[in-house]
């Protein structure tokens, strides 16, 4: 079964990095994914689509601070320079033959 | 800019029904396949169903199948989420979204719709 797993939460100082990790579930470790944030109150945005090379290809607008790698089946998101309108939930989100998989999601606090 | 504004939610009683619309513009809605993705209160990203570019193919999620139709008008560029049998666990923001030109991510979003199944 197609399952993605995210820590509930993370914290990092403002202006700090965060890496934040997105786990594929046995046997689909070569499937790629993508990142989405959702501040409070908002609907979510796209990040990026990031695949299981480590290549990614960012969304309309999305800071340079936003960047994606990868490492057998854990996907990551990792964000530098950290802001206070970084603090939300971050989602990834992944496919399959007629489906889309949604991770938990991990709530960023920006100390 | 791509824009995708929904509407038709609201408050209604477990057992009836509810139409979404979803409104695009911005783009060439007749070439993307689109997504209904929910969330209830204080919870995740729920995957709901998705239809092709040409409306050919649809799927949905197991908690929704049999009781959600999604649907399209490309003339009108308009996405629908045809909701019957409603239950209160279908309480949720309602979102319109974007597949991406033959990828498979997800990569624009409306602001969503609230739906209130309660008696």
């Amino acid at each position: 079964q197609l399952v993605l797993t995210q820590s509930p939460s993370a914290s990092a100082s403002l202006g700090a990095s965060v890496k934040l990790t997105c786990t594929l579930s046995s046997g689909h470790s070569s499937y790629d994914i993508a990142w989405h944030q959702q501040q409070p109150g908002k609907g979510p945005r796209y990040l990026m689509k990031l695949n299981s090379d480590g290549s990614h290809n960012k969304g309309d607008g999305i800071p340079d601070r936003f960047s994606g790698s990868s490492s057998g089946a854990e996907r990551y998101l990792t964000i530098s320079s950290l802001q206070s309108e970084d603090e939300a939930d971050y989602y990834c989100q992944t496919w399959g033959t007629g489906i889309r998989v949604f991770g938990g999601g991990t709530k960023l606090t920006v100390l | 800019q791509v824009q995708l504004v929904e509407s038709g939610g609201g408050v209604v009683q477990p057992g009836r029904s509810l139409r979404l619309s979803c409104a695009a513009s911005g783009f060439t809605f007749s070439s993307y396949g689109m997504h209904w993705v929910r969330q209830a209160p204080g919870k995740g990203l729920e995957w709901v169903a998705v239809i092709s570019y040409d409306g050919s193919d649809k799927y949905y999620a197991d908690s929704v199948k049999g009781r959600f139709t999604i649907s399209r008008d490309n003339s009108k560029k308009t996405l629908y989420l045809q909701m019957n049998i409603l239950r209160p666990e279908d309480t949720a923001v309602y979102y319109c979204a974007r597949d991406s030109f033959g990828r498979g991510d997800i990569d624009y979003w409306g602001q969503g719709t609230l739906v209130t199944v309660s008696s």
